[in-house]
This record gives structure tokens, C-alpha cells and sequence, in this order.
């Protein structure tokens, strides 16, 4: 069936590093955009980042913006997103979302079950 | 960027109850507005994409209508699993955004 299974999230201090992945399957990887949307705690969903379906444009949050990127491998189908200077608001549920489309203008139609990232001295 | 903002924040409702959640774009988005349901604890869940276009395995009770700056997602008779948090979302331009969302409760 398909299906997005995030791994890599856990707690780092402020000023830390860590890297997500989101394992496709049950679906052409390749054929789709793919996003992160994530939600801090009690609040509301947050778009993160999106990448096209082969990596050549990628758009960012202006809160991520140059400290996290977006990255696909398409050949082992995964997505990944490096983090870098990580802050405490960035501290929140992190979702790997399928596009249902290669550019990401009709929403998101499969989800993972999400990883959380804890930003805490 | 644009911003999205739903209406109202909160609702309290009945089975078998009409609910319409309205989202307002802050410049225009055509129809590239999405709408989301959320449970707590569980990743969210596509219900209407393009406006009006109903995702897939989504009951025929929800429905979505709009373009421009000004939508609504409609839930013609409210069933027990649909208490739960919902967001609309722009896909129109990067960076995406979603609105505040709309948590519907029992009355």
C-alpha cells in the first residue's frame, strides 16, 4: 500500500544538527513533489519545505530558510531534510506529505506518521 | 506571502448538524486551496483539493466551493468521526501556507 514512514527525529541541543527521512513506497517516488509540514505542540500545521519531483527546485519557509534543506533520492525512494542551526521554536512534529501532483499546486495526499525533533538545552 | 484565515476558530456542533468553515486568502489563489482533517495525535488527512475536487475514499457529505480570496468547506450532515480539527491550505505560490484551523467539537 502507499506509504511514508519518517525516521531520524529525537532531541538536540540549540545550535545542533539533524537529518529526517521519509521512506516512500507503494507509489512512483520519482513522479511526484514531495513536501515537510510540520506542527509544534498544540498548534497548528506549518508548511516547511517542498521539492519537485526531480529535484530541481525546492522552496523553503522563510522561518527554515537557509538552515534546513530539502533533498530526494530518487533511486532508493526517500526523502530527506537536513537540518542545521537548529532552534527551539523549531522544536514540533516533523510530517513527510506525497504531492498529488510533480509541482505541489494540488495538495497532499499521503502522509507519514511523523517524527518528532526536540530543540532543548 | 499569503496569508490564510479561517473562520471561525472553534465550533461546537451536533450530529446530523450543517457546518461551514470558511478560509480567506489575503490576496487571490485561484482555486489552489486545499482542505485538511485533523485527529488528534494522527497526521492530517486530505479531504478536498482544488476548491471543490473531493479527494479520493472522502465521504460524498464533505464539500468544498470558492476561488479567488473566499472559500468554504461544508459537512451537509455531521457524523460522529468528523469532530476534529480542520485547516485549509494555499498552494497557489511558495511559500505555502496553511490557515489557523477550526476545531469542531460536540455540543
Amino acid at each position: 500500500q502507499v506509504q511514508l514512514v519518517e525516521s531520524g527525529g529525537g532531541v538536540v541541543q540549540p545550535g545542533g544538527s539533524l537529518r529526517l527521512s521519509c521512506a516512500a513506497s507503494g507509489f512512483t517516488f520519482s513522479s511526484y513533489g514531495m513536501e515537510w509540514v510540520r506542527q509544534a505542540p498544540g498548534k497548528g500545521l506549518e508548511w516547511v519545505t517542498f521539492i519537485r519531483y526531480d529535484g530541481s527546485k525546492k522552496y523553503y519557509a522563510d522561518s527554515v530558510k537557509g538552515r534546513f534543506t530539502i533533498s530526494r533520492d530518487n533511486s532508493k525512494n526517500t526523502l530527506y531534510l537536513q537540518m542545521n542551526s537548529l532552534r527551539v521554536e523549531d522544536t514540533a512534529v516533523y510530517y513527510c506529505a506525497k504531492g498529488r501532483d510533480s509541482n505541489g499546486h494540488y495538495g497532499m495526499d499521503v502522509w507519514g506518521q511523523g517524527t518528532s525533533v526536540t530543540v532543548s538545552s | 506571502d499569503i496569508q490564510m484565515t479561517q473562520s471561525p476558530s472553534s465550533l461546537s456542533a451536533s450530529v446530523g448538524d450543517r457546518v461551514t468553515i470558511t478560509c480567506r486568502a489575503s490576496q487571490s489563489i485561484n482555486s489552489y486551496l486545499n482542505w485538511y482533517q485533523q485527529k488528534p495525535g494522527k497526521a492530517p488527512n486530505l479531504l478536498i483539493y482544488t476548491a471543490s475536487s473531493l479527494q479520493s475514499g472522502v465521504p460524498s457529505r464533505f464539500s468544498g466551493s470558492g476561488s479567488g480570496t473566499d472559500f468554504t468547506l461544508t459537512i451537509s450532515s455531521l457524523q460522529p468521526e468528523d469532530f476534529a480539527t480542520y485547516y485549509c491550505q494555499q498552494s497557489y505560490s511558495t511559500p505555502q501556507s496553511f490557515g489557523q484551523g477550526t476545531r469542531l467539537e460536540i455540543k
